[in-house]
């Protein structure tokens, strides 16, 4: 069954800071999508940032990047300069072939002025 | 930019009775989803919708629960008997058919259900 491990409830990172978020997931398929998802205190899900299994290369939108570790089975966000309004629930995403998400447990991340 | 919408933003109902809760997907998306979240817990799939019939549904989406599209633009989930751990928030979400594969999930902002 697929799985998604989120470690970390709570982050915290300094304004203009870089913070990682880390994810785990486990799964027997090698085709698959990984998607970041952001909640901010309204609780509507925004996506962050997306991968394909089958890239290599790892996925960057502006002050988000990732690290994909296909072997490892491990897909970590990175926030760059973080800003105040970075402050949120992160969600870790897997997409199986079927078409079906399976969420993390989320990191709370708080952004210090 | 088209949002998904869900009504009502709050619902509260006592145990045993039915709830509907409604979903405006974005207009040309045909894939539909619900998932839930129970308060301080991980999001739930539940169940995803295409060519008006389940494709794929969860252990949680039992006998109880029921998703019905009922014209061209509501996306609906009953809950038949609600229970008290039914409480949760709803999330409704919707996408376009996979064409290049990446299939994004667009969210709505949620119904909170709330049994008593």
């Amino acid at each position: 069954a697929q799985t998604v491990t989120q470690s970390q409830p709570e982050m915290s990172v300094q304004e203009a800071e870089t913070v990682t978020l880390s994810c785990t997931y486990d799964t027997s398929e090698s085709d698959y999508y990984l998607f970041w998802y952001k909640q901010p205190p309204s609780r509507q899900m925004i996506l962050v940032i997306r991968q394909e299994a089958y890239k290599q290369q790892n996925a960057t939108e502006n002050r988000f990047s990732v690290n994909f570790q296909k072997a490892a089975k491990s897909f970590s966000l990175k926030i760059s300069d973080s800003q105040l309004g970075d402050a949120a629930m992160y969600f870790c995403a897997y997409r199986s072939p079927g078409n079906q998400f399976y969420f993390g447990t989320g990191t709370s991340l708080t952004v210090i002025p | 930019e088209p949002e998904v919408t869900q009504t009502p933003s709050h619902q509260v109902t006592q145990m045993g009775q039915e709830v509907i809760l409604r979903c405006v997907p974005i207009s040309n998306h045909l894939y539909f989803y619900w998932y839930r979240q129970i308060l301080g817990q991980k999001v739930e799939f539940l169940v995803s919708f295409y060519n008006n019939e389940i494709s794929e549904k969860s252990e949680i989406f039992d006998d109880q629960f029921s998703v019905e599209r009922p014209d061209g633009s509501n996306f609906t989930l009953k809950i038949r008997s609600t229970k008290l751990e039914d409480s949760a928030m709803y999330f409704c979400a919707s996408s376009e058919a996979p064409a290049a594969g990446y299939n994004e999930q667009f969210f709505g902002p949620g119904t909170r259900l709330t049994v008593l």
